[in-house]
């Protein structure tokens, strides 16, 4: 079973300059996440996806965050502009409900610096 | 809102050891709680989830166990070694059923095995 992808694995920027990320989920996969990980911190929350609807992005900065996940498989998640403290590692996960048990598999993540 | 700390936040043993890592949440109404292994720039792998029902999961060399009331778990690993080493996180899924599954990371702690 193919895990789950992302790409690019690294980004370097300026600061005000926009940047997207990808994520394909493992296959069948109704659950896509978004998290950041800044660095010596755990992961942080930033969207959740069932299907192609958005069930929580209560701590997404939307004034220039933006994620979508078209027909309910890929994901992009694009910064614009940047901002030097969006510095961190930008983590896909996915989920199957199989007998009440939620389990979350991670991608390998994007290390975003933001100069 | 919840909150999830790890102690210790960096733990150095020679190997062979046996060691304890323990994890403690504020809100014991929780869904689930998993344990994740990370490496240097590498994405989360699951290592073992454990349901609210359930008071411990093993594989292997790892038992987790869980203390629902007093919103505690910890991990035990067996036999340390050098490969072991890497940053262990813990995280909880709260509890009211719906679809949100966000988890809420600990902030993790550094494993080093001694060869």
């Amino acid at each position: 079973e193919a895990g789950v992808a992302q790409s690019p694995r690294y980004k370097i920027i300026e600061k005000r300059q926009s940047v997207a990320f990808w994520c394909n989920p493992i296959s069948g996969h109704a659950t896509l996440y978004w998290y950041q990980q800044i660095l010596g911190q755990g992961p942080k929350l930033l969207i959740q996806f069932q299907n192609n609807g958005v069930v929580d992005d209560s701590q997404l900065p939307k004034d220039r965050f933006s994620a979508e996940r078209l027909k309910g498989v890929d994901s992009t998640l694009k910064i614009q502009p940047a901002k030097l403290e969006d510095s961190a590692v930008y983590l896909c996960a996915s989920s199957l409900e199989l007998a009440g048990v939620y389990e979350q598999y991670f991608g390998p993540g994007t290390r975003l610096t933001v100069t | 809102k919840q909150e999830v700390t790890q102690i210790p936040a960096a733990l150095s043993v020679p190997e062979g050891e046996n060691l304890v890592l323990n994890c403690s949440f504020t809100d014991s109404a929780i869904y689930n709680l998993q344990w994740f292994r990370q490496d240097p720039g590498k994405g989360l792998t699951s290592l073992l989830l454990i349901q609210s029902s359930q008071r411990e999961q093993t594989s292997g060399r790892l038992n987790a166990s869980l203390d629902k009331s007093s919103g505690r778990s910890t991990l035990y690993i067996a036999a340390s070694q050098p490969g072991d080493s890497a940053t262990y996180l813990c995280a909880v899924r709260l509890g009211g059923g719906g679809s949100n599954y966000k988890l809420t990371f600990g902030k993790g702690t550094l494993l080093t095995v001694n060869p």
